[in-house]
């Protein structure tokens, strides 16, 4: 069965400095996409960033990126020069490249910014 | 980027009423819609899937006659929590998703209060 674990239920980083979330995987298939969405305050789900899985560079998006490792079966993310605004639930998501694209989540990794 | 519009934000209901939710693809044509429920402090958890024109497919558990989903158009799908009681009490989030597409775009979410 597929699995998406999230083993840090709750991270603090201080703004302006680097913090990395981590998530771990189980699956048999070979081609897939993962997910990274963040859910602020209002509970808007709000997609950080996406990896395709047969691509080896690992994805970027202005101060997040992700660190893909496919055969450890790793997808950790990181975010530079933390803001106040990157408070929020984070949950790594993977979904397999046919059928509905139905999306299995991690459990969440809250995140708060110290000012 | 893609917008999902999910309305209404909040309901308010008397236990033994039903209640429904709807969620609209505004900018793409959704060929999959997906509805999602959160308890507080967890991960979003499937309820069902639905394809336009089609009957939903529900996950284990979650009862069909309870919570009654119609998808019948490729910008609009319904989720009518039927003969509603206090432990539907939730947050209930839809997300859509265009043909060939495995990004998920989604509605900002309903809390459904039932007294």
């Amino acid at each position: 069965a597929q699995t998406v674990t999230q083993s840090q239920p709750e991270m603090s980083v201080q703004e302006a400095e680097t913090v990395t979330l981590s998530c771990t995987y189980d699956t048999s298939e070979s081609d897939y996409y993962l997910f990274w969405y963040k859910q602020p305050p209002s509970r808007q789900m709000i997609l950080v960033i996406r990896q395709e899985a047969y691509k080896q560079q690992n994805a970027t998006e202005n101060r997040f990126s992700v660190n893909f490792q496919k055969a450890a079966k790793s997808f950790s993310l990181k975010i530079s020069d933390s803001q106040l605004g990157d408070a929020a639930m984070y949950f790594c998501a993977y979904t397999i490249t046919s059928g509905t694209y139905k999306y299995i989540f991690g459990t969440g990794t809250r995140l708060k910014v110290l000012a | 980027g893609a917008v999902v519009s999910q309305h209404p934000s909040r309901v308010i209901c008397k236990s033994g009423t039903s209640v429904k939710i709807e969620c609209r693809s505004l900018d793409f044509q959704a060929t999959t819609m997906f509805w999602y429920r959160q308890f507080p402090k967890q991960s979003l958890m499937l309820m069902a899937t639905s394809n336009e024109g089609s009957k939903a497919t529900y996950e284990q558990g979650v009862e069909k006659d309870k919570f009654l989903i119609n998808h019948a158009s490729l910008t609009l799908s319904t989720l009518t929590v039927t003969s509603a009681h206090p432990e539907d009490s939730s947050f209930y989030i839809c997300s859509a998703r265009g043909a060939g597409a495995d990004i998920q775009y989604f509605g900002a979410g309903t809390r459904l209060s039932v007294l």
